[in-house]
């Protein structure tokens, strides 16, 4: 059960946009449409932004969104903000297991 | 509004066990999967164990596989985790959460589980 790949960190100026890739095989991402993203800021329980690929959760800003290319998923954050600074995370559901996650990636808002 | 609670962490020594609780409220508990993940200190998020609306399925992490065990009571809303044979690795927070399409929209605050001589 190897964990999806991610960036350790990644950073952006408020208002640009930044794109957090996260890798799989075509045992995880690459074969299934069950990508999730999760926002966890220091301290604080993870919140879902993004399910299925490409679908918003009710009350999740616009400015996010998801993608996906063969074994990669990506999620999208447009005019950024301040308070978008946090860790995030990748999942996937899996064929060898039920999910995995990706390590994390820190968002620095410069 | 989805509540879920989660209670039962501790310290425990290497070797021993525990077993956590989630009550669940404000959804219909029955009719939906549900998870345990599990956070280390300073470290990523991990899948843990997984189990169907009814119980009669269940899945595992490798790295739990064989030594925790994931179970509910409908009747009461509560979610289970029983952990044997705990190691020090085992050391973190362990959320449960509501399963929608795989993901996890609802989460508990969580309970800290100390593993440590």
């Amino acid at each position: 059960q190897s964990a999806l790949t991610q960036a350790a960190s990644v950073s952006g100026s408020p208002g640009q946009s930044i794109t957090i890739p996260c890798t799989g095989t075509s045992s995880d991402v690459g074969g299934y449409n069950y990508v999730s993203w999760y926002q966890q800021h220091p301290g604080k329980v993870p919140k879902l932004m993004i399910y299925n690929v490409t679908q918003r959760p009710s009350g999740v800003s616009n400015r996010f969104s998801g993608s996906k290319s063969g074994n990669t998923a990506s999620l999208t954050i447009s005019g950024l903000q301040a308070e978008d600074e946090a860790d995030y995370y990748c999942s996937s559901y899996a064929s060898s297991t039920a999910v995995l996650f990706g390590g994390g990636t820190k968002l620095t808002v410069l | 509004e989805v509540q879920l609670l989660e209670s039962g962490g501790g310290l425990v020594q290497p070797g021993g066990s525990l077993r956590l609780s989630c009550a669940a409220s404000g959804f219909n508990y029955r009719t939906n999967w549900m998870h345990w993940l599990r956070q280390a200190p300073g470290k990523g998020l991990m899948w843990v164990s997984r189990i169907s609306s009814d119980g009669s399925v269940t899945l595992y992490a490798d790295s739990v596989k064989g030594r925790f065990t994931i179970s509910r009571d409908n009747a009461k809303n509560t979610l289970y985790l029983q952990m044997d044979s705990l190691r020090g690795e085992d050391t973190a927070v362990y959320y449960c959460a509501r399963d929608s399409y795989s993901s996890a929209p609802d989460w508990g605050q969580g309970t800290l589980v100390t593993v440590s001589s």
